[in-house]
């Protein structure tokens, strides 16, 4: 079945760094892509998407690119900052169910 | 973005009660909700699909009867865990909307629930 792998957890980095978080995916078809925040004791919220490939979704400086190749969705950001702490997870859509398939979840921490 | 309201934010009930927890979609209908279960630093696990006017469908390995789900309207489900147990402590999420491929899902605030 489909899948989605995220990078093992916590990240730990200062402010101003460059972030990267792995994701790649297993899936039949032609998925769409998903990163997720959430930040402590809330609920998820969409940071960007990407419905097919070689898409770049992008939002508040994070980026990312569909990668049909090596089926990645890496989420990259040029500086973070300390309000960036938070979880973030990977998910995949792959037909029209809304059945989200989620990776594991990466704990981002940013000290100043 | 649409808006999914969860309620309440977090509940503490003791062994053998029941629980009741909300999920509304605040400015657009939704015939279907999603219920997810979150452990602690886990992922989040999809428990069943509510569909208005019918019954849930449930994934496989979660307990129908122990895990009620009502969707009585085209703005609201209610998840009902009854006789509540400790190792039913847990973050429980709802979310509506994604029904299509390249739609987003709007998800609620989350409800803790802690089972004493």
């Amino acid at each position: 079945g489909d899948s989605v792998t995220q990078m093992e957890g916590p990240v730990t980095l200062s402010e101003e760094a460059f972030l990267t978080i792995n994701c790649t995916y297993t899936a039949t078809g032609y998925p769409s892509l998903f990163w997720y925040v959430q930040y402590p004791g809330e609920g998820l919220q969409l940071l960007l998407k990407a419905t097919k490939a070689d898409d770049k979704g992008s939002n508040k400086g994070f980026e990312a690119t569909y990668r049909k190749e090596t089926t990645s969705f890496h989420l990259e950001k040029g500086s973070v900052q300390v309000s960036d702490s938070a979880v973030y997870f990977c998910a995949l859509n792959g037909g029209n169910t809304g059945k989200l398939i989620f990776g594991q979840g990466t704990t981002l921490q940013v000290k100043p | 973005g649409a808006v999914v309201s969860q309620h309440p934010s977090w509940v503490i009930c003791k062994s053998g009660t029941s629980v009741k927890i909300e999920c509304r979609s605040l400015d657009f209908q939704a015939t279907t909700m999603f219920w997810y279960r979150q452990f602690p630093k886990q992922s989040l696990m999809l428990m069943a699909t509510s569909n208005e006017g019918s019954k849930a469908t449930y994934e496989q390995g979660v307990e129908k009867d122990k895990f009620l789900i009502n969707h009585a309207s085209l703005t609201l489900s209610t998840l009902t865990v009854t006789s509540a147990h400790p190792e039913d402590s847990s973050f429980y999420i709802c979310s509506a909307g994604g029904l299509t491929i390249a739609t987003e899902a709007f998800f609620g605030q989350g409800t803790r629930l802690t089972v004493v």
